[in-house]
C-alpha cells in the first residue's frame, strides 16, 4: 500500500488530454513539493516534472504539473503514442522522514 | 555527462548478505546527496535510503531499517549499500539516484540503470 495514491491506469487516444492524480496528506504533498517520473518499458525512470510544476529541459510543454492542498496532478495534452509508460509521483514525508512514491499509473494510448 | 553505475547484485539465499556499489562520474560526487530506490519485478518504485554529501544525514525506509546500511566514499566517488538479513521481499532492481535541490526543494535528477538482487533459496 503506497503512501501516495495514484490511479493504477489511465488511457486516451492520440491528441487527447489526460490527467493523472496523486493524493497524499499534510505530511507529504501538503507541505512539500511533488516530483513526477516517467518510466518507459525496460528503462530507468526519467525526471518529468520537478518542484510540482517545473519541466526539465527536453520535456515537451505538453506536460504540466499542479498541486492543490494534499493532492497533485500531472496533465498530458496532445497525447502521443510515445507517452505510453508508467508515471510515478513522489514527495518527501515529514512524519516518515523519507521519500514516498505513488503506486504508479500505467498510461495507455489507444 | 552524469553517470551512475550500480554493481554487486546477484542471487542470495534468505538471511544472507550482499553489498551493492554505485560508481559515480561526470559530476562532483561529494557535493550531492545520493539515494537508493528499488523496484520489485513488475511493481512500483520504493525509496530505500538516503545519505547526504558528507554522510551527516542518513535516512532509511522502515522496511529496511536495522538490516541495510548506506555509506559512501567521496575519495572514490562511490556509494554503497550493505544489505543483511535479506528476505524474499527485498528482491528488486536497485537504482542509485542523485538528489539535487533548488531553494530547499529537492528532486531526483539522475538514475543509474540498476542492479538486480534476487533473494531465493
Amino acid at each position: 500500500q503506497s503512501v501516495l495514491t495514484q490511479p493504477p491506469s489511465a488511457s486516451g487516444t492520440p491528441g487527447q488530454r489526460v490527467t493523472i492524480s496523486c493524493s497524499g496528506s499534510s505530511s507529504n504533498i501538503g507541505s512539500n513539493v511533488v516530483n513526477w517520473y516517467q518510466q518507459l518499458p525496460g528503462t530507468a525512470p526519467k525526471l518529468l516534472m520537478y518542484t510540482t510544476d517545473q519541466r526539465p529541459s527536453g520535456v515537451p510543454d505538453r506536460f504540466s504539473g499542479s498541486k492543490s492542498g494534499t493532492s497533485a496532478s500531472l496533465a498530458i495534452s496532445g497525447l502521443q503514442s510515445e507517452d505510453e509508460g508508467d508515471y510515478y509521483c513522489v514527495s518527501w514525508d515529514d512524519s516518515l522522514n523519507g521519500w514516498v512514491f505513488g503506486g504508479g499509473t500505467k498510461l495507455a494510448v489507444l | 555527462e552524469v553517470q551512475l553505475v550500480e554493481s554487486g547484485g546477484g542471487l542470495v539465499k534468505p538471511g544472507g548478505s550482499l553489498r551493492l556499489s554505485c560508481a559515480a562520474s561526470g559530476f562532483t560526487f561529494s557535493s550531492y546527496s545520493i539515494n537508493w530506490v528499488r523496484q520489485a519485478p513488475g511493481k512500483g518504485l520504493e525509496w530505500v535510503s538516503s545519505i547526504s554529501s558528507y554522510s551527516a544525514y542518513i535516512y532509511y525506509a522502515d522496511s529496511v531499517k536495522g538490516r541495510f546500511t548506506i555509506s559512501r566514499d567521496n575519495a572514490k566517488d562511490s556509494l554503497y549499500l550493505q544489505m543483511n538479513s535479506l528476505r524474499a521481499e527485498d528482491t528488486a532492481l536497485y537504482y542509485c539516484v542523485r538528489l539535487v535541490g533548488v531553494d530547499q526543494k529537492y528532486y531526483f535528477d539522475h538514475w543509474g540503470q540498476g542492479t538486480l538482487v534476487t533473494v531465493s533459496s
